[in-house]
C-alpha cells in the first residue's frame, strides 16, 4: 500500500523567514496531494493542494511543488508568521476501488518565533 | 452552508465497552470517512461510506464498524475497546466518492479508553 514520509518532524524558525516540509510517496498511482495544517485542538484545514499534472503551485505565501519521477512533493512557506504555527501533514491520494484512499504523513510541527 | 459537526467531543471508556460516534456532514456532501489520529500521529483511514454502503476500508479489525444514513450523516462503532483505541476520531465528508478532492474535517471526538 501507500506510505508517505513527511520530514521534519518539528520545524523551527523565526518569524519573517521561509519553512520547507517535504514529503516521499510509494505509489505511482497516487494523483492528488493536498496539505493541511492543524492548530492545536482544532480540525485539520486544506491549505493547498497540487495534482500530479502539475509541477508548482502557488496562493501567497505558500507554495508547494511537485516531482513525480522521484516521488517527492514539497511545502514552502515564505515570510512565516507567528500564526503560521501548526502542525503541517501532507498526503497521496488516489481513487481505488471506488473510493478515495488519502494516506498521510506523520505531520511537521513547525514553530515561528516572533 | 454547515460545517462538518460530530459529537461527542470528549468521552471516556472502559476496555471492552462500545462506542458510537456521530457525524453530520457538510451541506451537499454525500461521502463521509473516518480517520483515527493517534497522538503525534497523521490520521489514518478507517472506512468511506457512499449511498448508504461501505465502500473502502482501511487497515482496521472488523468491530470498528459504521453506519450512512439517507441524510449523509454517519455513525462510527467501536465494539470490545482495547487501550489503543484512545484518539482522536475524525470524520471527513467531500462530494462524490470517485474523485480525489479536498476533505472537509470535523473538530473530531477525543475517545479516551481506561
Amino acid at each position: 500500500g501507500e506510505n508517505v514520509e513527511q520530514h521534519p518532524s518539528t520545524l523551527s524558525v523565526q518569524e519573517g523567514d521561509s519553512a520547507v516540509i517535504k514529503c516521499t510517496y510509494s505509489d505511482s498511482a497516487s494523483n492528488y496531494f493536498p496539505w493541511y495544517k492543524q492548530e492545536l485542538g482544532k480540525r485539520p484545514q486544506l491549505i493547498i493542494d497540487i495534482r500530479s499534472n502539475v509541477g508548482e503551485k502557488k496562493d501567497q505565501r505558500i507554495a508547494v511543488t511537485l516531482n513525480k519521477t522521484a516521488k517527492h512533493f514539497s511545502l514552502h512557506i515564505t515570510e512565516t508568521q507567528p500564526e503560521d504555527s501548526a502542525v503541517y501533514f501532507c498526503a497521496a491520494s488516489k481513487v481505488t476501488g471506488g473510493y478515495q484512499k488519502v494516506t498521510f504523513g506523520i505531520g511537521t510541527k513547525l514553530q515561528v518565533i516572533p | 452552508e454547515t460545517g462538518v459537526t460530530q459529537s461527542p467531543t470528549h468521552l471516556i471508556k472502559t476496555r471492552g465497552q462500545q462506542v458510537t460516534l456521530r457525524c453530520s456532514s457538510q451541506s451537499g456532501h454525500n461521502t463521509v470517512s473516518w480517520y483515527q489520529q493517534a497522538l503525534g500521529q497523521g490520521p489514518q483511514f478507517i472506512f468511506q461510506y457512499y449511498r448508504e454502503e461501505e465502500n473502502g476500508r482501511g487497515n482496521f479489525p472488523p468491530r470498528f464498524s459504521g453506519l450512512q444514513f439517507p441524510n449523509y450523516s454517519s455513525e462510527l462503532n467501536v465494539n470490545a475497546l482495547e487501550l489503543d483505541d484512545s484518539a482522536l476520531y475524525l470524520c471527513a465528508s467531500s462530494l462524490g466518492a470517485l474523485n480525489t478532492g479536498e476533505l472537509f474535517f470535523g473538530e473530531g471526538s477525543r475517545l479516551t479508553v481506561l
